[in-house]
């Protein structure tokens, strides 16, 4: 199995705030995608990325940014948090299996 | 893009009975179906998946069933157990980067 960690599951910041969220993979996989997760909106796609210092759009991209400079990290940056980014970010990575996504544990942020 | 709707949003079962899940798409072009299985607190997982060259497909007490014509698949659990209580997420993918495009997701709740 792909393993997937985040680096931290549960992180409070405060609005107007710099924030990292990073996701590792333990294997050597290209495509690497970022959700966040609402009650009652599943699961949304924020950006995606399929190589080292490439990056797509998901569908709801506004108010975050990426970055790849590695192939195993992907990091996922709020420049200026806001109460309405309170939500669990899921990181997910493409398994060998031509489609299924590998989820990490999810952080959960609150920006107060 | 592509749309995916779920349906019931919540869905309670007595124990031993079987629970169906719905779940349509607007893109024609999809031809991977997964569905996903979080429990309280933990990362989704992958439990079953179908490809749109398959009808139906069955991992013992699951099964997946696709209507291409009707744009519609479904997650059929039979005899159903305390430990099926989760959200279940279906996704639907025609993407050459291994997009996926939720649904918002199922509670199934299973009274013992």
């Amino acid at each position: 199995d792909v393993k997937v960690t985040q680096s931290s599951r549960y992180l409070v910041k405060r609005t107007g705030e710099k924030v990292f969220l990073e996701c590792v993979q333990d294997m050597d996989h290209e495509n690497m995608f970022w959700y966040r997760q609402d009650p009652g909106l599943g699961l949304r796609l924020i950006y995606f990325s399929y190589d080292v210092k490439m990056k797509e759009k998901g569908d709801i991209p506004e108010g975050y940014s990426v970055s790849r400079e590695k192939k195993e990290r992907f990091s996922l940056i709020l420049e200026s948090a806001s109460t309405n980014q309170t939500s669990m970010y899921l990181c997910a990575v493409k398994g060998p299996n031509i489609y299924e996504q590998y989820f990490g544990p999810g952080t959960r942020l609150t920006v107060t | 893009g592509e749309n995916v709707e779920q349906h019931p949003s919540t869905l309670s079962v007595q124990e031993g009975d079987s629970a169906v899940i719905k779940c349509t798409y607007s893109d024609s072009a999809s031809n991977y179906f997964p569905w996903y299985k979080q429990e309280l607190g933990k990362r989704p997982q992958l439990i079953i998946d179908i490809r749109s060259n398959v009808g139906e497909k069955k991992d013992q007490r699951i099964a997946v069933t696709l209507n291409k014509t009707a744009k519609h698949f479904s997650l059929h659990i039979t005899e159903t157990q305390p430990e099926d209580s989760a959200v279940y997420f279906c996704a639907a993918s025609s993407d050459g980067n291994n997009r996926l495009a939720f649904g918002k997701g199922n509670q199934v709740v299973v009274i013992p």
